[in-house]
């Protein structure tokens, strides 16, 4: 059981430059969320899903696409990057709504 | 809009004493949930400890205990018998329970304690 689990670990883009990142969960829970942390800040919620085939907007979901075509993944598209967008990306999931959320390592993104 | 405040940005306690760390919320909804998740040099996030709302007895994980005031909106953590590998940023954050539709189902994390263990 290897919970939530995200890749890649850590990558570095250039300004304009498109990438997925993807997360993936082994506990069939129906919620997943991606997350950013900057320094100095919690974590703010970029886009979520209560369901395969579902998706919503966060707090910060300018620049970000999502998709969820299979319960255990959710991805999170940058189609162009951009500076702004050097963060630590957490993704989440949970069984129902107001249960505990459990979270992936992160995966640090450097947009040049 | 909910908000979660932590005062203290750096905390130090000596190894094996107790340690208190604060956080304040700002709700106006009844039924919500509050959390404590650690997060350690490796940048995993934790869930130490979860409250719910409506459960007037205060929640505790062996060391970890909260103290939970729902009147004044203060949820604080107390660390007992501090270990080394209690070092770690920890983030306080709030989750509304009721209203199953969009916009509910986010954590509002609080900007985070930063404790240091002193051996």
């Amino acid at each position: 059981n290897a919970g939530v689990t995200q890749t890649p670990k850590f990558r570095v883009l250039k300004t304009g430059q498109s990438m997925t990142l993807l997360c993936a969960q082994d506990m069939n829970h129906e919620y997943m969320y991606w997350y950013r942390q900057d320094p100095g800040m919690g974590l703010r919620l970029i886009h979520y899903s209560v369901g395969e085939g579902t998706t919503a907007k966060g707090e910060v979901p300018d620049g970000y696409n999502v998709s969820r075509l299979k319960k255990q993944n959710f991805l999170l598209g940058l189609e162009s990057a951009a500076p702004s967008q050097t963060s630590v990306y957490f993704c989440a999931s949970s069984s129902a709504l107001g249960e505990t959320q459990y979270f992936g390592p992160g995966t640090r993104l450097l947009v040049l | 809009a909910q908000t979660v405040t932590q005062s203290q940005p750096e905390m130090s306690v000596q190894e094996a004493e107790t340690v208190t760390l604060s956080c304040t919320y700002d709700t106006s909804e009844s039924d919500y949930y509050l959390f404590w998740y650690k997060q350690p040099p490796s940048r995993q996030m934790i869930l130490v400890i979860r409250q719910e709302a409506y459960k007037q007895q205060n929640a505790t994980e062996n060391r970890f205990s909260v103290n939970f005031q729902k009147a004044a909106k203060s949820f604080s953590l107390k660390i007992s018998d501090s270990q080394l590998g209690d070092a770690a940023m920890y983030f306080c954050a709030y989750r509304i329970t009721s209203r199953p539709h969009f916009g509910n189902e986010k954590l509002t994390f609080g900007t985070g304690t930063r404790l240091t263990i002193i051996p």
